[in-house]
């Protein structure tokens, strides 16, 4: 098993621009998650499922949409980024009835 | 929600000594509590967990304690090496909740 993979490992955006944060897990976990990390300020969660179909907002979800079509995939998308969308971004997993949390490698990304 | 707050946000340890490090939660319905260690540029990987049916839990040279009127759980690593040098984050989980809350994170260095 590849376990949480995450794409791209770094990216420069120039501000207004838009992109996708991609994660994956090959573990068959209903419970997927992204977090942003700052100095500082600990993880804090943007948005979250609990399944296929189903999400729902985080700590910090403003600025940022997702879907969860299937069991494996959990994108994230900055819709027009900003300089305060610097940080890096950690996608992770957890079976179903267990509370681990499983991280991905982690997307660094640099708004200009 | 939940609110987690750990201490002290750095500590610098001579290798062969203890640390520790503190963590309050907010709600006394949550009921688990793990910790993640965060090496430079690495994922957070969970290193130890307890449940609030649970006092004390040790493995090998960490161990958490749960003081659960007080609201409050402590990691505590004994000599220690400089390979222990890390960000550690403790987090606390509602039972209703798949979400984890995090504390903002604790720098430790172990000197040699």
């Amino acid at each position: 098993n590849a376990g949480v993979t995450q794409t791209p490992k770094f990216q420069v955006l120039k501000t207004g621009q838009s992109m996708t944060l991609q994660c994956a897990q090959d573990m068959n976990h209903e419970y997927m998650s992204w977090y942003r990390q700052d100095p500082g300020m600990g993880l804090r969660l943007i948005h979250y499922s609990v399944g296929a179909g189903i999400t729902d907002q985080g700590e910090v979800p403003n600025g940022y949409n997702v879907s969860r079509s299937t069991t494996e995939d959990f994108p994230l998308r900055l819709l027009s980024a900003a300089p305060s969308q610097t940080s890096v971004y950690f996608c992770a997993s957890s079976p179903p009835l267990l509370e681990t949390q499983y991280f991905g490698p982690g997307t660094r990304l640099l708004v200009l | 929600g939940e609110n987690v707050e750990q201490h002290p946000s750095t500590l610098s340890v001579q290798e062969g000594d203890s640390a520790v490090i503190k963590c309050t939660y907010s709600d006394s319905a949550s009921n688990y509590f793990p910790w993640y260690k965060q090496e430079l540029g690495k994922r957070p990987q969970l290193i130890i967990d307890i449940r609030s049916n649970v006092g004390e839990k040790k493995d090998q040279r960490i161990a958490v304690t749960l003081n659960k009127t007080a609201k409050h759980f402590s990691l505590h690593i004994t000599e220690t090496q400089p390979e222990d040098s890390a960000v550690y984050f403790c987090a606390a989980r509602h039972p209703n909740d798949y979400k984890l809350s995090f504390g903002a994170g604790t720098t430790v260095t172990v000197r040699a």
